[in-house]
């Protein structure tokens, strides 16, 4: 079954309002990935928390980890038109091996 | 350099033709991917190559047959697909690391079209 399940699936919202994103896993975690993919093209790592950490910043992006929950979020703040993008999580699920969550569709509006 | 390059980017092929997905890198990764995308659904592992040897294979049917001649370069022979292997066809890299797993760096990916 899928490791990652991400909520909102969609989420729009007006340009310099926070965007705040989840992810849920179902086993134990060395660490939690999220990735963003522009439409069509590649992923592009954002941000890597390891499991005994429990929020981890990078210019506008906060992201926090609760291990007991097996729960992560993504925060960001002041968007951008530019971040229009789909945002995945991802676990591993085993050595050298990723498990993408769902993912959530963001749309900045001007 | 960190770019993983993938040619082609748009490949549109019939069931019965032969074509290869290419994918290269240079920044010192021993861990290469290879992913399949649909619309609106995430990336799906279907290899891991370790050290230029296959070290994960998702099940996935013999008609896609993985190849990594060095440790820069992964290819991806195709044969015989079928119209439902339309897709996006994402190549990664990664340094590799015991029984964890570090940030994965992706191209831009290779849209395929089978008719």
């Amino acid at each position: 079954s899928q490791q990652g399940e991400e909520d909102p699936q969609a989420l729009s919202i007006q340009e310099g309002e926070n965007a705040t994103m989840n992810c849920s896993y179902k086993t134990s975690i060395n660490n939690l990935q999220w990735y963003r993919q522009n439409s069509g093209r590649g992923l592009v790592h954002l941000i890597l928390i390891r499991s005994n950490e429990r929020e981890k910043h990078s210019g506008r992006l906060r992201v926090t980890l609760d291990t007991s929950k097996k729960s992560s979020s993504l925060l960001i703040t002041a968007s951008r038109a530019a971040d229009t993008a789909s945002y995945f999580c991802a676990t591993g699920g085993g050595a050298q091996k990723l498990v993408f969550g769902q993912g959530t569709r963001l749309t900045i509006n001007p | 350099d960190t770019e993983v390059t993938q040619t082609p980017k748009h490949l549109v092929m019939g069931m019965t033709n032969k074509k290869s997905l290419k994918c290269e890198q240079h920044m010192g990764h021993r861990a290469m991917y290879w992913y399949k995308q649909k619309a609106k659904k995430p990336p799906e592992l279907m290899f891991v190559y370790s050290y230029e040897k296959l070290s994960i294979n998702e099940s996935v049917p013999s008609r896609f047959s993985p190849e990594c001649p060095n440790s820069s370069l992964l290819n991806l022979h195709l044969h015989a697909l079928q119209p439902e292997d339309s897709a996006l066809y994402l190549c990664a890299s990664s340094q590799v690391q015991g029984q964890g797993n570090y940030e994965q760096y992706f191209g831009p990916g290779t849209r395929l079209t089978v008719t």
